[in-house]
Formats: C-alpha cells, structure tokens, sequence
C-alpha cells in the first residue's frame, strides 16, 4: 500500500529565506508524486507534480521539487519565501490505472512565513 | 470561472439528519471524485466516478451515497449524519482520458458540522 510521510507539522521560517518541506513516499511501483497547497478555508491547489523524466519539477508561484528514488523523497523548496506562501502543504502519491486518481496524502505541513 | 463549486460552503446538521452536498465542475472533466479531510486535515478518497460509472469506492460506510447525473456533476448525500461526519468534503476533478497528465483539480470544500 502506498503511503506519503510529511515529517514536519509545523514549520516557520522568516520572509525571503529560503525554504524546504520534506515529503518521504512508500510505492511499490513508479510514484506519481504532487505537491498541493492549501490556505485557510480554500481548496487544494496544485503546485507541481512529477511523472517522469527529469527529476527536478518547476511549479508555480516560484516552488520546485526534486524527486529522489534512492531516497524516496519528494523534497519541495522556494530560494525567497513571500508572505503569501503561508499555508499548509500537502505532499500526494497517486497511482495509475484502476485507481488513477486515488491519491495518498501526507499529513501536511504548516507553513509560517515571519515578516 | 472555470472551476470545481460546491455548495454549500458550510453545513451545521443535528444528529440523525439527512443532507446532501452538490458539486459541479465546467472543466470538461470526465471523472469527479469525493475526498474526506478530518479534524486532523487527514485527506481520504472517498468516491470516484467516470462519466457517471463509479470506478473507486472505499471503505465507507453506506449511509453515504454518491451520485453522478452527468459528468459534470457528483453529488454527495449523507443519511442519518453522526457526529464522527462532521469534517470538510472535498470535491475534485481530473480528465481521466488524458491520463497522469490531468492533475486533481479540487473545489472549496464543504466544512460539515453534525451536533
């Protein structure tokens, strides 16, 4: 069974530093990784997502992430942290076939931006 | 706007009641699907369908029925709501046809609140 770990609940970091949220994934064949964002009372929006090919994945509002098989990681990161960034962030394994679109999420990671 | 809506945005029930939760998306989607996030912003997939056939149902109880009148519509209904409902429901949409390439598109959520 697939399964996303997200080891930081909580993270606060200063305006323009820069930033790393940590995703660790279990899947038993080749993941199909996302990063969603969540701020307070909106839906999930899409930051960026990996399939295959190159391992470092731009998204948008200036975030990337770098899938890592031998780590099984999905690390995701900002150079300069806005404000506006402040949200939760929710690492997501998804599958293929029968269960495509059964993603797998992580806990969730608080982001608090300081001015 | 090309979007996911669901109504309502909020649901405060009593115990025992039955309500309903409407979700419709304008994306030409063919696959709509319902996801639980619990106090613990824990995400579950619940239900999906593709153009109107359920393809992935989880273990959830049977008091919650889906249903699907067209593919640009899922709606949720909830018989004899207990307190252990009360959460936000997610509703989302992806092109299936298009594969791993059409990411989840979620709605604002639906916060439940059964007393």
């Amino acid at each position: 069974a697939q399964s996303v770990t997200q080891p930081d609940i909580h993270i606060t970091v200063s305006e323009g530093a820069s930033l790393e949220l940590r995703c660790n994934y279990s899947y038993g064949a080749t993941p199909y990784l996302f990063w969603y964002v969540q701020s307070p009372g909106q839906g999930l929006q899409l930051l960026l997502k990996y399939f295959s090919g190159d391992t470092l994945v731009q998204g948008i509002k200036g975030f990337e992430a770098e899938f890592k098989r031998s780590q099984s990681s999905f690390n995701l990161r900002k150079p300069s942290v806005h404000w506006s960034d402040a949200a939760e962030y929710f690492c997501a394994v998804g599958a293929g076939g029968t269960s495509y679109g059964k993603l797998t999420f992580g806990q969730g990671t608080i982001l608090t931006v300081h001015p | 706007d090309t979007a996911v809506s669901q109504t309502p945005k909020y649901l405060v029930t009593q115990m025992g009641n039955d309500k309903s939760i409407k979700c419709e998306q304008n994306l030409g989607h063919d696959t709509m699907y319902w996801y639980k996030q619990d106090s613990k912003k824990f995400l579950k997939i619940m239900f999906s369908y593709n153009n109107k056939e359920l393809i992935i149902n989880e273990t959830v109880p049977n008091r919650f029925s889906p249903k699907s009148p067209d593919k640009a519509h899922l709606n949720l209904h909830i018989n004899s709501l207990e307190l252990g409902d009360s959460a936000v429901y997610f509703c989302a949409s992806s092109n299936r046809r298009v594969g791993l390439g059409s990411p989840l598109h979620f709605g604002n959520g639906t916060r439940l609140t059964v007393t």
